[in-house]
C-alpha cells in the first residue's frame, strides 16, 4: 500500500523569506500524481500545485515550486517571497495513476502546520 | 470557489442518531469522493462514485453509506452515530478517472454528542 509521509509538524517563515516544506512517498506504482494542497484556517482544501510522475520537470506555479526526486521518492514544496496568506496547513497527497483496477482516491501526509511571521 | 457545494456547513447531533450529508460536484463531473478529516486519523478516504455506480471503497464504516443521483450529486449517510464519528466531512469531485485533479467543497462539521 502507499504511504505518504510529512515529517515536519510544524514550520515558521519570516514574511517575504523562502520556506520548504517536506514530504516523501513509498509506492511500488511507476505511473501517479503528487499534490500538495493548502487549508486555511477557513478548513478549504485548495489545491496548491500538481506533478505528474512521467514528467521530469518540476511544477511551478507563481511562488509555489516542487522539488521532486522520483528515485528517492521525495516531493518538496517551496514556497517563495512567503506572504501572510499562506499560513495554513499543507497536505502532500498522492494518487495512483492505474485506473485498471486501483483507486484513484488520494492518500494523504499528516500535514504541516506553515505559520508565517511578519 | 471550487464549484464543489456541500450542505449542511454545520450539523450537531446526537449518538445514535442517522445524518445525511450533500454534496453537488462542479459543473460536467462525473466522479465524486467522500473524505472524512479527524484529528485521531486525518484524512482519510471513505468512497468514490463515477456516473452513479459505486467505483472504489476506502475506509469506510458499515454505519455509513453513499450514494449519487442521476443529476450527479451525491449523499452521504451515517447512521447509528457514535462520538468518534465527529469530524469534518469533504466531499470532492473530478472531471472523469483518469489523471484528474480534485477539487474540494468547503466540508460539513458534523458533531456528535
Amino acid at each position: 500500500a502507499q504511504t505518504v509521509t510529512q515529517s515536519q509538524p510544524e514550520m515558521s517563515v519570516q514574511e517575504a523569506e523562502t520556506v520548504t516544506l517536506s514530504c516523501t512517498y513509498d509506492t511500488s506504482e511507476s505511473d501517479y500524481y503528487l499534490f500538495w494542497y493548502k487549508q486555511p484556517p477557513s478548513r478549504q482544501m485548495i489545491l496548491v500545485i500538481r506533478q505528474e510522475a512521467y514528467k521530469q520537470q518540476n511544477a511551478t506555479e507563481n511562488r509555489f515550486s516542487v522539488n521532486f526526486q522520483k528515485a528517492a521518492k521525495s516531493f518538496s514544496l517551496k514556497i517563495s517571497d512567503s506572504q501572510l496568506g499562506d499560513a495554513a496547513m499543507y497536505f502532500c497527497a498522492y494518487r495512483s495513476g492505474d485506473y485498471g483496477g486501483s483507486q484513484g482516491n488520494l492518500i494523504f501526509g499528516k500535514g504541516t502546520k506553515l505559520s508565517v511571521k511578519p | 470557489d471550487s464549484g464543489v457545494t456541500q450542505t449542511p456547513k454545520h450539523l450537531i447531533t446526537a449518538t445514535g442518531q442517522r445524518v445525511t450529508l450533500r454534496c453537488s460536484p462542479r459543473s460536467g463531473d462525473l466522479s465524486v469522493y467522500w473524505y472524512q478529516q479527524s484529528l485521531d486519523q486525518g484524512l482519510q478516504f471513505l468512497i468514490q462514485y463515477y456516473n452513479g455506480e459505486e467505483r472504489a471503497k476506502g475506509n469506510i464504516l458499515e454505519r455509513f453509506s453513499a450514494q449519487q443521483f442521476p443529476d450527479l450529486h451525491s449523499e452521504l449517510n451515517l447512521s447509528s452515530l457514535e462520538l468518534g464519528d465527529s469530524a469534518l466531512y469533504f466531499c470532492a469531485s473530478s472531471t472523469g478517472l483518469a489523471a484528474d485533479t480534485q477539487y474540494f467543497g468547503p466540508g460539513t462539521r458534523l458533531t456528535v454528542l
